[in-house]
Order: C-alpha cells, then sequence, then structure tokens
C-alpha cells in the first residue's frame, strides 16, 4: 500500500535562511508526488507536483522539491524563507497504477521567526 | 473568483442529529472530493466523484454518504452524527480525474463539532 511519511511535526528557521520540509514515500509503482500548503483557518493550496523527468521541481512562491528515487524523498525547500511562509505543510503521493488517489503525510509546521 | 464554496464554515450537532454539507464550485471542475482533517492524521479521503452521476468511496467513507447534484455541487451527509466525527471537513475540485495530476483547489472547510 502506499504511504508517505514527514517524519517532522514542525520545523523552526530564521528569516532569511534556507529551509527544508521532509517527506518520504512508498509506492510499488511510479510515484506522483505534490506539495500542498495551509494557511490557518484556510484549505490546503497547491505549490507544486513531480509527475516525471527533472528531479529538480519549482513551484509557487519561490519553494522547490527534489525527487530521489533512490532514497523515495520529496523534500521541498527554499533557499531564503519569509515571515509569511509560516504554514502547515503537506506531501502527498498517488501512485500511478492504484486507482489514483491521493495519500497525505500528516502535515509539518513550519514557523519562521524575524 | 469564488473557487470552492463550503457552506456552513461552523456547525455544533448534538448525537445522533444529522447534517448535510454542502460544496459548490465554480471552476467548471469535473471531480470533486470531500477530506476531514484530524490532528497528526493529514487528510483522509471520505468519498469523491469523477464526473457528474458517478461517486466512489475513499479511505474513510463510513458514516457518511454524498451526492453529486450536478457538475457543481456535491453534498456530504451525516446521517446519524457521532463524536468521532468531530473533524474539519474539506471540500475540493479538479479539472480532471486524479489520474490526471492535475492539481485539487481547495474549499475553506466547515468545522464540526458532535457533542
Amino acid at each position: 500500500a502506499q504511504s508517505v511519511a514527514q517524519p517532522e511535526d514542525q520545523v523552526n528557521v530564521a528569516e532569511g535562511n534556507p529551509l527544508t520540509v521532509k517527506c518520504t514515500y512508498s509506492v510499488s509503482g511510479n510515484p506522483y508526488l505534490f506539495w500542498y500548503v495551509q494557511y490557518p483557518n484556510r484549505g490546503l493550496q497547491f505549490l507544486l507536483k513531480y509527475i516525471t523527468g527533472d528531479n529538480l521541481v519549482k513551484g509557487s512562491y519561490g519553494f522547490e522539491a527534489e525527487f530521489n528515487k533512490s532514497q523515495t524523498s520529496f523534500h521541498l525547500k527554499k533557499p531564503s524563507a519569509l515571515v509569511s511562509d509560516s504554514a502547515l505543510y503537506f506531501c502527498a503521493v498517488r501512485e500511478g497504477n492504484q486507482g489514483g488517489k491521493l495519500i497525505f503525510g500528516q502535515g509539518t509546521e513550519l514557523s519562521v521567526k524575524p | 473568483n469564488a473557487g470552492v464554496t463550503q457552506t456552513p464554515k461552523f456547525q455544533v450537532l448534538k448525537t445522533g442529529q444529522s447534517m448535510t454539507l454542502q460544496c459548490a464550485q465554480d471552476m467548471n471542475h469535473n471531480s470533486m472530493y470531500w477530506y476531514r482533517q484530524d490532528p497528526g492524521m493529514g487528510l483522509r479521503l471520505i468519498y469523491y466523484s469523477a464526473s457528474e452521476g458517478t461517486t466512489d468511496k475513499g479511505e474513510v467513507p463510513n458514516g457518511y454518504n454524498v451526492s453529486r447534484l450536478n457538475k457543481r455541487e456535491f453534498s456530504l451527509r451525516l446521517e446519524s452524527a457521532a463524536p468521532s466525527q468531530t473533524s474539519v471537513y474539506f471540500c475540493a475540485s479538479s479539472l480532471g480525474t486524479i489520474q490526471t495530476n492535475q492539481p485539487q483547489h481547495f474549499g475553506d472547510g466547515t468545522r464540526l463539532s458532535i457533542l
């Protein structure tokens, strides 16, 4: 069965520093990977996705993610964090040959301090 | 542009009461979804509708029913609410089916508390 794990419940970063939010996955077929962000009292917003091709995917608000097949990871990164990046981040995976439903990780709370 | 609109935003029910959560999208999307969000558990799919007239069970369908009223609207019904159904419920939509990997667009949620 497919699964996705976000090993850190919370990540704390100083403004201007690089940030990484970690995600690992488990699927038996080709993985399709997504990152979403949730601000307080709002729904999720799509950031980026990996389907195929270049392992480095660029998305909204300056975020990028690196797909690593050997480590089964899809970590979210940003070179310089902003206070406004503080939010809850979700990684999700869809297994290509298993009906297609998205499985979400439990979420990582990112806190960026001035 | 409204996107995905959910009503109500908040609701408190007593155990055993019934309720319908409403969702409408104005993006002419084909697929619609209902999720629940619980602390530490991410989002879990309750039901989805790949197109008007079709619905399918997701990961946690027990205790819920859905209706795809038309292309715009997808409602979620709790026939006999239980405290375990206290959660934040999100409706989402996407242009294509899940298999097309198109992003899902989410409403702002309904916060449901069952006493």
